[in-house]
């Protein structure tokens, strides 16, 4: 058990449509990424934030946004859905040093399937 | 800008065979290396890490050893499990501030008993 929790598990919805996804980080840990898995493209890195501001953004669309709130918790916004936006979402949390060394603790992703 | 290339799975092995995955990067400064394991159902989690040059990584009798002349940080495990079976990701974070990890593509290990 990495201590990152993700809700919910499992999430089916139709194209179109706007889903949230929640992360709560490992206690203490004060940075939050988020990451696209999918088969064709592996592991894409979409956003991070440190301690409620966003630090990093990556391959994320306009359609996505997200937001850490002040109990560091993260919630990723995934709107107007396209069936390519299936795939296993995953946050990662991280004590947010300046340096690169840190290790990532994941959780254990949320899976979308849009019909 | 910076990148990580790791080779094509699946590889599989016999039990007690030895396992090299080859990862390479590119990167225009120092980065810090990783490697990941995703077991079936799981999220990532770190396998091992190294974060300068020469710095070798090793944890469950797998190692990889942080090779800047080749740009190189390839997995090995001198013997492998069935329980071995997994997607392994090699990655890398940028030091230079921009807080970044990229990841490679994944390879898939299957280890037949």
């Amino acid at each position: 058990d990495s201590g990152v929790t993700q809700t919910p598990k499992h999430l089916i919805t139709a194209t179109g449509q706007r889903v949230t996804l929640r992360c709560s980080p490992r206690s203490g840990d004060l940075s939050v990424y988020w990451y696209q898995q999918s088969l064709d493209q592996g592991l894409q890195f979409l956003i991070q934030y440190y301690n409620g501001e966003e630090r990093a953004k990556g391959n994320i669309l306009e359609r996505f946004s997200a937001q850490q709130f002040p109990d560091l918790h993260s919630e990723l916004n995934l709107s107007s859905l396209e069936l390519g936006d299936s795939a296993l979402y995953f946050c990662a949390s991280t004590t947010g040093g300046t340096t690169g060394a840190d290790t990532q603790y994941f959780g254990p992703g949320t899976r979308l399937t849009v019909l | 800008g910076d990148s990580v290339t790791q080779m094509e799975g699946p590889v599989t092995l016999s039990e007690e065979a030895f396992l090299t995955i080859n990862c390479t990067y590119t990167a225009t400064g120092y980065p810090s290396l990783f490697w990941y394991v995703q077991y079936p159902g799981e999220g990532l989690q770190l396998l091992l890490k190294a974060t300068k040059a020469d710095d070798k990584g090793s944890n469950k009798g797998f190692e990889a050893t942080y090779r800047k002349e080749t740009t190189s940080f390839h997995l090995e495990k001198g013997s492998v499990q069935v329980s071995d079976s997994a997607v392994y990701f090699c990655a890398l974070s940028d030091n230079s501030g921009t807080y970044k990890y990229i990841f490679g593509t994944g390879t898939r290990l299957k280890v037949l008993a």
